[in-house]
């Protein structure tokens, strides 16, 4: 059973780099898409951007100028540093894996289906 | 980016109702559409893959429907558990694109 624990810095001023680490275990860390997903508060879900152990990735046009994700492999951890944050960046920002399911009618359908437990962060003054 | 919409954004019900909840999107994604549930401060959690697959461990009251740009959750007899936010998901083409919620209010 995949575990993921992460952790980072709370609280944050305008034009600083925002930097949350998520840990995994229970499983192989090389087998799949580790990602970035956050909630502002009282708002919907924003998927940041993911990186497997091969070195693909893939991030959110919307956020990909000021983010990296990077992983530690002997760590089994994986960062999101988000640079240049401003208050519209407040949120909680979970780690998740995402998975490949066989579906019908589909090649393998890409799904969220192990998360972090979140991290608020907020950006203020 | 494709565009996720759900309705209603809110619907309120009692234990043992059955509940519709839609999820619509800009263009046609085929099967690749999920659902999520997340209760107040927790993380969402994977219901349902390519539109109508449970998860491993979802009750059946669960069930999933739809094709091309339209689908809908059902949940069949609601139990207490179930008053949360649902959330709609493409995993057709990236950015990944969630809805913005229906969340299910006890009446």
């Amino acid at each position: 059973q995949v575990q993921l624990q992460q952790w980072g810095a709370g609280l944050l001023k305008p034009s600083e780099t925002l930097s949350l680490t998520c840990a995994v275990s229970g499983e192989s860390f090389s087998d799949y898409f580790w990602a970035w997903i956050r909630q502002p508060p009282g708002k919907g879900l924003e998927w940041i951007g993911e990186v497997r152990h091969s070195g693909n990735f893939n991030y959110n046009p919307s956020l990909k100028t000021r983010v990296t994700i990077s992983l530690d492999t002997s760590k089994t951890h994986f960062t999101l540093n988000l640079g240049s944050v401003t208050a519209a960046d407040t949120a909680v920002y979970y780690c998740a894996r995402q998975n490949h399911k066989a579906a019908a009618g589909t090649f393998g359908v890409k799904v969220f289906d192990s998360w972090g437990q979140g991290t608020l962060v907020t950006v203020s003054s | 980016d494709i565009q996720m919409t759900q309705s209603p954004p809110s619907l309120s019900a009692s234990v043992g109702d059955g509940v519709n909840i839609t999820c619509r999107t800009s263009q046609t994604i085929s099967n690749y559409l999920n659902w999520y549930q997340q209760r107040p401060g927790k993380a969402p959690k994977f219901l349902i893959y390519g539109v109508s697959n449970l998860q491993t461990g979802v009750p059946s009251r669960f069930s999933g429907s739809g094709s091309g740009t339209d689908f809908t959750l059902t949940i069949s007899g609601l139990q207490a558990e179930d008053f949360a936010t649902y959330y709609c998901q493409q995993s057709y083409r990236t950015p990944w694109t969630f809805g913005q919620g229906t969340t299910v209010e006890v009446k």
